[in-house]
């Protein structure tokens, strides 16, 4: 079964300035998704950012960026010029594409982003 | 993205009642829903796959016959939560696979179950 490690229960981030949230897995697969989900206090799952593992560029969607080492099984988040509203827990989450068709996701334990003015 | 609606968003029910939470998917059709578990300040826990016109598959250690899933349309999967006890209280939240995104999850915004 694959695992997804996040080691950082909280990280804290001034406005303006940039965090990196690392997320490991563990997986003996070659095809699969990987995903970022925010959870603000409201605890609405959003959708940040998603990578395909034959995909070597990394995905960018406007402040947020993924740096994403398939070798090293390693895909981090990074967070630029934050900004208050993205205070929140951030949820590193992989999917199979070989042995679920169904979109089963396994998620990390979590990293609670706090941003100061 | 796409919408996923969730209703009750919360619910207070005596102990021993029943109590149903709705899930939608407002602009697409989901063959595939999931209903996750969320303690404080945990992770989400997923308690079972529901997929539309079948019996859904439970993760081990969920008891099928307290938390009764039930996908009747591509459209809506609703969780009964059955005799509910206290140590049931805890945060539900549904999502469901868009397959015209890859089958990419939207999650509804979740209920929060109190039982007295």
């Amino acid at each position: 079964a694959q695992t997804v490690t996040q080691s950082q229960p909280e990280m804290s981030v001034q406005e303006a300035e940039t965090v990196t949230l690392s997320c490991t897995y563990d997986t003996s697969e070659s095809d699969y998704y990987l995903f970022w989900y925010k959870q603000p206090p409201s605890r609405q799952m959003i959708l940040v950012i998603r990578q395909e593992a034959y995909k070597q560029q990394n995905a960018t969607e406007n402040r947020f960026s993924v740096n994403f080492q398939k070798a090293a099984k390693s895909f981090s988040l990074k967070i630029s010029d934050s900004q208050l509203g993205d205070a929140a827990m951030y949820f590193c989450a992989y999917r199979s594409r070989i042995t679920d068709s169904w979109g089963k996701l396994q998620f990390g334990a979590g990293t609670q982003v706090v941003v100061t003015p | 993205g796409a919408v996923v609606s969730q209703h009750p968003s919360r619910v207070i029910c005596k102990s021993g009642t029943s109590v149903k939470i709705e899930c939608r998917s407002l602009d697409f059709q989901a063959t595939t829903m999931f209903w996750y578990r969320q303690f404080p300040k945990k992770s989400l826990m997923l308690m079972a796959t529901s997929n539309e016109g079948s019996k859904a598959t439970y993760e081990q250690g969920v008891e099928k016959d307290k938390f009764l899933i039930n996908h009747a349309s591509l459209t809506l999967s609703t969780l009964t939560v059955t005799s509910a006890h206290p140590e049931d209280s805890s945060f539900y939240i549904c999502s469901a696979s868009d397959p015209g995104a890859k089958n990419i999850q939207y999650f509804g915004a979740g209920t929060r179950l109190s039982v007295l």
